[in-house]
């Protein structure tokens, strides 16, 4: 069946504008996951999802970074106001439930601020 | 919270065997998990181990001890398309549904 799923691959903005990453996982997945990934490193944890829920928001970096999720599916992940710093890889990945450990990944919206 | 130490990178030659370590420090544990991702890719899964001992899974195995909190995955046969950068990560009691991922560990094949 069909992966994760994520648009756009490559988003180009402006210092202080905002911006919408979305994430469709793979279907019946129930846990979905946002990272970020910086060139050369590793995976940093944003946020995690159980149904449409947000059981987990501990790793988003500051009050500028939201996501939400539908109907048990489809996520975005919105940036306000960005900033250079904010330039990454951002990775989603879900799992069936309680299957946090094998996680299935889309291949990245690659973030550049100008 | 969590850490894990992994080498930077490690390079060898086709057919040989590498072995990338991943020791972690957690506030209780549950298993480790490793992951492989190609440059410009997406991270894919590979393996699991919440028990002591070894997994082995066709040319990869993944090795864990969680009385030293040590772990390692064992590349054998080396080819070419295993150049990649493979990532331990840990998932612990203070967050069950996280992954916490290790810095990555680049591994390149030379011919």
């Amino acid at each position: 069946g069909a992966g994760v799923s994520q648009s756009p691959s490559n988003k180009v903005t402006e210092k202080g504008k905002d911006v919408e990453l979305r994430c469709d996982p793979i279907s019946g997945h129930t846990a979905l996951y946002w990272y970020r990934q910086s060139l050369g490193q590793g995976l940093e944890f944003l946020i995690y999802f159980q149904g449409n829920s947000a059981p987990d928001k501990s790793g988003l970096p500051s009050d500028r970074f939201s996501a939400e999720r539908t109907g048990g599916s489809v996520s975005t992940l919105t940036i306000q106001r960005t900033q250079q710093e904010d330039s990454a890889v951002y990775l989603c990945a879900s799992s069936p439930a309680g299957r946090s450990d094998e996680q299935f990944f889309g291949p990245g919206t690659r973030l550049t601020v100008l | 919270g969590q850490s894990l130490e992994q080498p930077s990178e490690v390079t060898a030659v086709e057919g040989a065997i590498v072995q990338i370590n991943c020791t972690y420090q957690t506030s209780g544990f549950y298993g480790l998990s490793w992951y492989q991702q190609h440059d410009g890719g997406a991270p894919t899964f590979l393996s699991y181990n919440a028990l002591d001992g070894l997994e082995e899974t066709g040319r990869f195995s993944s090795f864990l001890s969680r009385s030293d909190s040590y772990g390692y995955l064992l590349l054998q046969e080396l080819q070419m398309k295993d150049s990649a950068s493979y990532f331990c990560a840990v998932r612990d009691q203070a967050a069950v549904n996280k992954l916490t991922f290790g810095g990555g560990t680049r591994v390149l094949v030379k011919p």
